[in-house]
């Protein structure tokens, strides 16, 4: 069964540093999601890609945080200088085109970012 | 602003009880609405998706109402299982946006 990759699993980084992540959405999936959910929260949308394109920014901190998916398919998120509020968990999705009518989002196993 | 509502946050049940699960959501204006398990340090399986003009879904021991109209959805878990234990996640997709908006989870604890 297809899935959505993720790397790392794990980041652990010092404050000031800067780090990113990878995702690899499910092949034939056009929309691409960073979520980030903090330890008992649900997961809050940080953009959102059709495609090669930004549908959605609105809650991304863009003084720290970018966000690319240059090709339309694999998406790079990445924070400079990490702070120790942004430790959570980053989660990626992807789904099918909005034309194929079905918005059904799948997940990968995410990336756990500590800062310290 | 569309807010998601699940009560309770944590429940605890022994093996073979039928629980339900709560989830609601302040604008009735949703294109879908899908439920999730999450398991700890891990990310999100989708366990049904209901679209805004479905009352409910199934699979396996799982069962998904919703009634858009009241703001309501919920999770029926019949025969409870130790396999079981995870936070369920309750999202709703608003009309004209493909963004999630997710409530805060419900743990649920099946003790052997």
């Amino acid at each position: 069964e297809a899935e959505v990759a993720q790397s790392p699993r794990y980041k652990i980084t010092e404050k000031s540093q800067a780090v990113a992540f990878w995702c690899d959405p499910i092949s034939g999936h056009a929309t691409l999601y960073w979520y980030r959910q903090i330890l008992g929260q649900g997961p809050e949308l940080l953009v959102q890609f059709q495609d090669e394109s930004v549908v959605d920014d609105s809650q991304l901190p863009k003084d720290r945080f970018s966000a690319e998916r240059l090709k339309g398919v694999d998406s790079t998120l990445k924070i400079q200088p990490a702070e120790l509020g942004d430790s959570a968990m980053y989660l990626c999705a992807s789904s099918l085109t909005p034309t194929s009518g079905i918005y059904e989002q799948y997940f990968g196993p995410g990336t756990r970012l500590t800062v310290t | 602003k569309q807010e998601v509502t699940q009560i309770p946050a944590a429940l605890s049940v022994p093996e073979g009880e039928n629980l339900v699960l709560n989830c609601s959501f302040t604008d009735s204006a949703i294109y879908n609405l899908q439920w999730f398990r999450q398991d700890p340090g891990k990310g999100l399986t989708s366990l049904l998706l209901i679209q805004s003009s479905q009352r409910e879904q199934t699979s396996g021991r799982l069962n998904a109402s919703l009634d858009k109209s009241s703001g309501r959805s919920t999770l029926y878990i019949a025969a409870s299982q130790p396999g079981d234990s995870a936070t369920y996640l309750c999202a709703v997709m608003q009309g004209g946006s493909e963004k999630l908006v997710f409530g805060k989870g419900t743990k649920l604890t099946v003790n052997p």
